[in-house]
């Protein structure tokens, strides 16, 4: 049991790059989060679904696609990176809802 | 609008009793209270949630005002790794279809 897994943890992209990050997790969740945190700042939720086939857009979403095919996966991709998506980026999920597992976050620097 | 207000930072004697306090006062009745922390760095941890009563778990105590209108996270021996940002979330109970949205939360520093 592995809990959420994203990768890369590291990532360096230049300006108007795609890539997509990666999160995986074996608990067999329904529910599953995007957020991006900021230097110094909160968690503002990204994207979010509620099961395969299922996403909505949380508070951010601009420059970002998400799609869920599987329960395990749900990955983020970044359409052309800019520098004010420079952040960390945390996926979470959760089997009933309540009490969300979040993965130890990916480090995006876009220069 | 925000739905919880919190301050934005305490201290604590380590050892000591940590109460994190939370006003909610425009919650709603199928709206519970979650608490989350998220120590420097990594991705957050959920720490407990409740409706009316109060609730403890190996974690911490949550004591929630019989109005519903402010609650109390209690972390009962606080330790050095406890020093974290806590966030008190108010949202409709236990439904992934409304996702969980953090405040800015109380930054915690436990204090040797």
């Amino acid at each position: 049991n592995a809990g959420v897994t994203q990768t890369p943890k590291f990532q360096v992209l230049k300006t108007g790059q795609s890539m997509t990050l990666q999160c995986a997790q074996d608990m067999n969740h329904e529910y599953m989060s995007w957020y991006r945190q900021d230097p110094g700042m909160g968690l503002r939720l990204i994207h979010y679904s509620v099961g395969a086939g299922i996403t909505d857009q949380g508070e951010v979403p601009n420059g970002y696609n998400v799609s869920r095919s599987t329960t395990e996966d749900f990955p983020l991709r970044l359409l052309s990176a800019a520098p004010s998506q420079t952040s960390v980026y945390f996926c979470a999920s959760s089997y009933l809802g309540f009490d969300y597992t979040f993965g130890s976050g990916t480090r995006l620097t876009v220069v | 609008d925000a739905k919880t207000t919190q301050p934005t930072s305490m201290d604590c004697a380590e050892g000591r009793a940590a109460n994190l306090p939370c006003n909610h006062s425009t919650i709603s009745g199928n709206e519970y209270v979650y608490w989350y922390r998220q120590i420097h760095s990594q991705g957050p941890q959920y720490i407990i949630h409740g409706l009316k009563n109060n609730e403890t778990n190996e974690m911490a105590s949550l004591i929630i005002t019989e109005d519903r209108k402010s609650s109390t996270l209690i972390l009962p021996h606080a330790t050095l790794r406890d020093t974290a940002v806590y966030y008190c979330i108010v949202r409709v109970a236990n439904s992934g279809n409304t996702p969980l949205v953090f405040g800015k939360g109380t930054r915690l520093s436990v204090i040797a």
